[in-house]
């Protein structure tokens, strides 16, 4: 079945970096795209970034735009978020999701567990 | 920018009929899909193309369209359907779009 875990979150002071991964299994990875959700108990739920399955198309939220950078390694199944700059309002709990069509950027269906990103001095 | 609005908190008796409703300019050109949250877990996709149930999810969820709303339907609400909704468009830069949540309590 598909799986994603998600890993590298914790406690970083304000203008550190952190890099999140998240290791995909139970599906063929390299046709699908995927993307970064947060999520924080004052704003919900919101896409930060998004990259398409064969890694030439990416897009960012405005409030990450020019800090965050999402990249893939299509021969090991694994995503990753490079977080630079970081904030206290990227405090949240970070999840991947794949998109629910092959060979397309749309909307995603299964989602990973997550991983907590503190942000605090 | 795009925004999805739904009611932040229903709550409904087991066993009777609960409509949570999400609405939104770009839901007049984009499918709504729904997730449920429950607490500590991650999000599950219960609804996509407005009325579809991925499989697994039970019948008692269904979804509906009417031009720029979106209603998730739960007929016959069981206590472990107790979590927080959220609806969800795609939209044209690909990051898409939630809805606030809904907070659905059942007692």
């Amino acid at each position: 079945q598909v799986q994603l875990v998600e890993s590298g979150g914790g406690v970083v002071q304000p203008g550190r970096s952190l890099r999140l991964s998240c290791t995909a299994s139970g599906f063929t990875f390299n046709i699908y795209s995927l993307f970064w959700v947060r999520q924080t108990p004052g704003k919900g739920l919101d896409c930060v970034a998004v990259i398409s399955y064969d890694g030439n198309y990416q897009n960012y939220a405005d409030s990450v735009r020019g800090r965050f950078t999402v990249s893939r390694d299509n021969s090991k199944n694994t995503l990753f978020l490079q977080m630079n700059s970081l904030r206290p309002e990227d405090t949240a709990i970070y999840y991947c999701a794949r998109d629910d069509l092959p060979y397309s950027v749309g909307a995603f269906d299964y989602w990973g567990q997550g991983t907590r990103v503190t942000v605090s001095s | 920018s795009f925004e999805l609005t739904q009611p932040s908190s229903v709550s409904v008796s087991p066993g009777q009929t609960v409509r949570i409703t999400c609405s939104g300019d770009v839901l007049g050109n984009k499918f709504g899909r729904w997730f449920q949250q429950k607490p500590g877990q991650a999000p599950v996709l219960i609804i996509y193309k407005d009325n579809q149930r991925p499989s697994g999810i039970p019948e008692r969820f269904s979804g509906s369209n009417s031009g720029t709303t979106v209603t998730l339907t739960i007929s016959g609400a069981h206590v472990e359907d107790e979590a927080d909704y959220y609806c969800h468009s795609a939209t044209d830069n690909h990051l898409g779009v939630f809805g606030g949540g809904t907070k659905l309590t059942v007692l």
